[in-house]
């Protein structure tokens, strides 16, 4: 049974970096996209972005300049930096493993079946001065 | 900011049923498949369905997906107060080479 275990500081200040840390137990790492997702307080989830074993990443085109995600292989975890942070920016960070399978290209680019089958807790992280 | 739409709230009775639509477009519906996540109040999103319409081991079959053009849908059969949550769709985005959401849909037993 895999099992998503996170953890990171809970409380920034504006302008700091956020940093999140998550690991995998029980399962196989390498066979696998790993995602950062996120939910404001009293509203919906949204997608930060991914990294795979090989550290190759696909970020959210909102976010993608104060991003980065990271991997380590040799400890199963992948981690997430959010630089710059404001308030609009607390939420509940959650990590997850994505099922993700390429099955041909269309009008629009790659075309795939893709989900987050297995989640962490959530980290709740506020942001305030 | 959500690029799937979903209706606010959904509501019925005990053992009735209820539907929740999720409205997309070519680039991410129309032409990559959809899940489906129910979240309980204070909990972490779980996967009710992947791949349009495939269930989860442990999930019931009272939960069901479907899939037409640029739309999805989640049944909901035999309802029960355990259904009460927030239920999300997602697919992949082909245009902007990101995964996106619904806006959400809360469900409400009467």
């Amino acid at each position: 049974q895999v099992q998503l275990q996170q953890w990171g500081a809970g409380l920034l200040k504006p302008s700091e970096t956020l940093s999140l840390t998550c690991a995998v137990y029980g399962g196989s790492f390498s066979g696998y996209y790993w995602s950062w997702i996120r939910q404001p307080p009293g509203k919906g989830l949204e997608w930060i972005g991914e990294i795979n074993h090989s550290g190759s990443t696909n970020y959210n085109p909102s976010l993608k300049s104060r991003v980065t995600i990271s991997v380590d292989t040799s400890k199963n975890q992948f981690s997430l930096k959010l630089s710059s942070v404001t308030a609009a920016d607390t939420a509940v960070y959650y990590c997850a493993r994505v099922g993700r399978k390429y099955y041909g290209s269309g009008s629009y680019g790659p075309n795939y079946y893709y989900y987050m089958d297995v989640w962490g807790k959530g980290t709740t992280v506020t942001v305030s001065s | 900011q959500s690029v799937l739409t979903q209706p606010p709230s959904v509501s019925a009775a005990p053992g009735q049923k209820v539907t929740i639509s999720c409205s997309g477009s070519s680039s991410n519906i129309g032409n990559n498949y959809v899940s489906w996540y129910q979240q309980l109040p204070g909990t972490a999103p779980k996967l009710l369905i992947y791949e349009n319409n495939k269930r989860p081991s442990g999930i019931p079959d009272r939960f069901s997906g479907s899939k037409s053009g640029t739309s999805a849908t989640l049944g909901i059969t035999g309802l029960q107060t355990g259904d009460e949550a927030d239920y999300y769709c997602g697919t992949w985005d082909s245009s902007l080479s990101a995964a996106v959401f619904g806006t959400g849909t809360k469900v409400t037993v009467l």
